[in-house]
């Protein structure tokens, strides 16, 4: 399964939203029901860190400005009001397959 | 706390091999899957292979199938990495990760620090 994302970079002002697009080559919906489409957060020098799961499920301590949305192919990322500690490479994977990740998006602050 | 720490990592020559090792703390290790991630400098993130958390199955990504060996030993908390003929294009920080489940796989909720892997000569 191919993952692509867009845009590959963004520049944003403190407050204000953003939103990152992730789309697979198939249908990420498992027989279970759930989509099978996560995201990460690789901060500048740091381990990557999930933030959603399963689609549109928070990780433990992720603040509530991150939201994920989407179904079959076409998923969003939202971040409701941008603040500096938001940037690094957001990244979106598949597990329905052997996992695989999207290229990674650039997140930065204007 | 939760914790994976990741240890082996080196410079080491085009064919020769190495081991990786990821220690578990702080969780029921031998209740959950555990995956090996990789990222060559300056890319992306890659995902190497996956072991179900009583070592019974494994699963790879084809580029590494046939090299790789991830195993694990769930009463030393321990979670490994076999790379034989390494090649150049092995070089990257290698990741363990801790899946949210037990066997197939949904999400990584916990990274160590990673281990940078250099294949040089």
């Amino acid at each position: 399964i191919v993952v692509t994302q867009s845009p590959l970079s963004l520049s944003v002002t403190p407050g204000e939203p953003a939103s990152i697009s992730c789309r697979s080559s198939q249908s990420l919906v498992h027989s279970n029901g759930h989509n099978y489409l996560d995201w990460y957060l690789q901060k500048p020098g740091k381990s990557p860190q999930l933030l959603i799961y399963l689609g549109s499920n928070r990780a433990s301590g992720v603040p509530d400005r991150f939201s994920g949305s989407g179904s079959g192919t076409d998923f969003t990322l939202k971040i409701s009001r941008v603040e500096a500690e938001d940037v690094g490479v957001y990244y979106c994977m598949q597990a329905l397959q052997t996992p695989s990740f999207g290229p990674g998006t650039k997140v930065d602050i204007k | 706390q939760v914790q994976l720490v990741e240890s082996g990592g080196g410079v080491v020559q085009p064919g020769r091999s190495l081991r990786l090792s990821c220690a578990a703390s702080g969780f029921i290790f031998s209740s959950h899957a555990m995956h090996w991630v990789r990222q060559a400098p300056g890319k992306g993130l890659e995902w190497v292979a996956v072991i179900w958390y009583d070592g019974g199955t494994q699963f790879y990504a084809d580029s590494v199938n046939g090299r790789f060996t991830i195993s694990r030993d769930n009463s030393k908390n321990t979670l490994y990495l076999q790379i034989n003929s390494l090649r150049v294009e092995d070089t990257a920080v290698y990741w363990c990760a801790r899946d949210r489940g037990a066997d197939y796989w949904t999400a990584f909720d916990i990274w160590g620090q990673g281990t940078m892997v250099t294949v040089s000569s």
